[in-house]
C-alpha cells in the first residue's frame, strides 16, 4: 500500500517568513494530494489539494507544488503570520478500485514566532 | 462543517467493555470513513464505507468493526476495548466525483 512520509515533524519560523514543509509518497499510482490544517483541539481542516496533472497550485498566502517523477510534493506558506501556527498534514491517494483512501504523513507541527 | 456531528464527543470506559461511537452525516455522501490519532502516528485508517452496507477495512482495523445500514450514519464498535484503544477518532465523509473528505468534530475515547 501507499506510504507517506512527511519532514520536518516540528519547525519554527519567524512571523513575515516563509515555510516549507515536504512529503514523499511510494504508490506511483497516486494522484490527488491534500493538504489539512490541524489546529489544536480541532478537527483536520482541508486548506488546499493538488492533482497530478498539475505542477503547481495556489490559494493567497500558500502554495502546494508536485513532483511526479521523485514522488515529492509540497506545502509552501509565505507571510507567515500567528494564526498560521498548526499542525499540517499532507496525505496521498491509495487508488482501490475506484474507493480511493487517504494516507497521511504524520504531521508537521508549526509555530510562527511573533 | 459539511454537516457531519460525531457522538459522543468524550467517553471514559474501562477495559473490556463495549464501545460504539456514532457518525451522523445530513448530506447524503456516499463514502465515510473511520480514522484513529495517535502522536506520532498522524491519521491512520480503521474501516471505510463506500455505501450501504458496502464496508472495507483500513490500515488499523483489528479490534474494530463498523456497520452501515443507512447513509447517513456509519457506526464504529470497539467489542472488547483495551488501553491501546485509547485515541481521538475522527469521521470523515467524501463526495463523488470528488476526492476531497472532511472531518467530523472528534471523539476523544479514554480505556482505563
Amino acid at each position: 500500500g501507499e506510504n507517506v512520509e512527511q519532514h520536518p515533524s516540528t519547525l519554527s519560523v519567524q512571523e513575515g517568513d516563509s515555510a516549507v514543509i515536504k512529503c514523499t509518497y511510494s504508490d506511483s499510482a497516486s494522484n490527488y494530494f491534500p493538504w489539512y490544517k490541524q489546529e489544536l483541539g480541532k478537527r483536520p481542516q482541508l486548506i488546499i489539494d493538488i492533482r497530478s496533472n498539475v505542477g503547481e497550485k495556489k490559494d493567497q498566502r500558500i502554495a502546494v507544488t508536485l513532483n511526479k517523477t521523485a514522488k515529492h510534493f509540497s506545502l509552501h506558506i509565505t507571510e507567515t503570520q500567528p494564526e498560521d501556527s498548526a499542525v499540517y498534514f499532507c496525505a496521498a491517494t491509495s487508488s482501490n478500485f475506484g474507493n480511493e483512501k487517504l494516507t497521511f504523513g504524520t504531521g508537521t507541527r508549526l509555530t510562527i514566532i511573533p | 462543517d459539511a454537516g457531519i456531528t460525531q457522538s459522543p464527543r468524550h467517553k471514559v470506559t474501562e477495559t473490556g467493555t463495549p464501545v460504539t461511537l456514532r457518525c451522523h452525516q445530513t448530506e447524503n455522501h456516499r463514502y465515510m470513513y473511520w480514522y484513529r490519532q495517535d502522536p506520532g502516528h498522524g491519521l491512520r485508517l480503521i474501516h471505510y464505507s463506500y455505501g450501504v452496507k458496502d464496508t472495507d477495512k483500513g490500515e488499523v482495523s483489528d479490534g474494530y468493526s463498523v456497520s452501515r445500514s443507512k447513509t447517513e450514519d456509519f457506526l464504529l464498535t470497539l467489542e472488547s476495548a483495551t488501553s491501546s484503544q485509547t485515541s481521538v477518532y475522527f469521521c470523515a465523509i467524501r463526495g463523488q466525483p470528488t476526492y476531497e473528505q472532511y472531518f467530523g468534530p472528534g471523539t476523544r475515547l479514554t480505556v482505563t
